[in-house]
C-alpha cells in the first residue's frame, strides 16, 4: 500500500519568513496529493491541493509543488503569520474520492 | 455546500460499553464515507471505507467485530465501537465524497472525541 513521509516534524520560522514542508510519497500510481491543516482539536481542513497532472499550483502565499517523477511534494508558505500556526498533514490517494494515506504532521510554530 | 456533521462530538463511556458515532452529510449524498482514527500528537490513520448498502472495507489491522459500519443511507454512516476500551480512546473522524462534485473531494466531520475509562 501507498507510505507517506513528512519532514520535519516540527519547524519554527519569524514571522514575515517562508516555510517549507516536504512529503515522499511510495506509490506511483498516487494521483491526488492534499495537504492539510489541523488545530488543536478540529478537524483537518483543506488548504491546498494537486493532482498528477500539474506540477505547481499556487493560491496566495500558498504554493504547492510536485515531482512525479522522484515521487515527492512540498508545500510552501510564504509571508508567514501567526495564524499559520497548526499541524500541516501531507496526504496522498490515487483520486480525490479515494482513501487517503496521511503523512506524520509537520507543527508549524510562527514566532511574532 | 458539501457540509458532514458528526454526532456527538465528544464522549465519555465506561470500559465495556459499545459507542456508536453518526456521521452525515447535510447538503449531497455521499457515495462513499470513510473513517479515520487519531491519536493524541499522531497522524489521521484510515479505518474503514464504507459504500451505501455494501460491507465496508476494513484496513489492515482494524478489527471489523469491534468497529462495527453501517452505510444504510446515502447521507448516514455509523460506526459502532463494541466493548470499549481505553485503548479506543481516540479522535474518530469520518469524510465523505460526494459525485456531485467534479473536484472529487472528500470533506471532513468536526470529528468525535471518545474516553473510555
Amino acid at each position: 500500500g501507498e507510505n507517506v513521509e513528512q519532514h520535519p516534524s516540527t519547524l519554527s520560522v519569524q514571522e514575515g519568513d517562508s516555510a517549507v514542508i516536504k512529503c515522499t510519497y511510495s506509490d506511483s500510481a498516487s494521483n491526488y496529493f492534499p495537504w492539510y491543516k489541523q488545530e488543536l482539536g478540529k478537524r483537518p481542513q483543506l488548504i491546498i491541493d494537486i493532482r498528477s497532472n500539474v506540477g505547481e499550483k499556487k493560491d496566495q502565499r500558498i504554493a504547492v509543488t510536485l515531482n512525479k517523477t522522484a515521487k515527492h511534494f512540498s508545500l510552501h508558505i510564504t509571508e508567514t503569520q501567526p495564524e499559520d500556526s497548526a499541524v500541516y498533514f501531507c496526504a496522498a490517494s490515487l483520486f480525490g474520492n479515494e482513501k487517503l494515506t496521511f503523512g506524520t504532521g509537520t507543527r508549524l510554530t510562527i514566532i511574532p | 455546500g458539501a457540509v458532514v456533521s458528526q454526532h456527538p462530538s465528544w464522549v465519555i463511556c465506561k470500559s465495556g460499553t459499545s459507542v456508536k458515532i453518526e456521521c452525515r452529510s447535510l447538503d449531497f449524498q455521499a457515495t462513499t464515507m470513510f473513517w479515520y482514527r487519531q491519536f493524541p500528537k499522531q497522524s489521521l490513520m484510515l479505518m474503514a471505507t464504507s459504500n451505501e448498502g455494501s460491507k465496508a472495507t476494513y484496513e489492515q489491522g482494524v478489527e471489523k467485530d469491534k468497529f462495527l459500519i453501517n452505510h444504510a443511507s446515502l447521507t448516514l454512516s455509523t460506526l459502532t465501537v463494541t466493548s470499549a476500551h481505553p485503548e479506543d480512546s481516540s479522535f474518530y473522524i469520518c469524510s465523505a465524497d460526494t459525485a456531485e462534485d467534479l473536484q472529487e473531494t472528500q470533506y471532513f466531520g468536526p470529528g468525535t472525541r471518545l474516553l473510555v475509562l
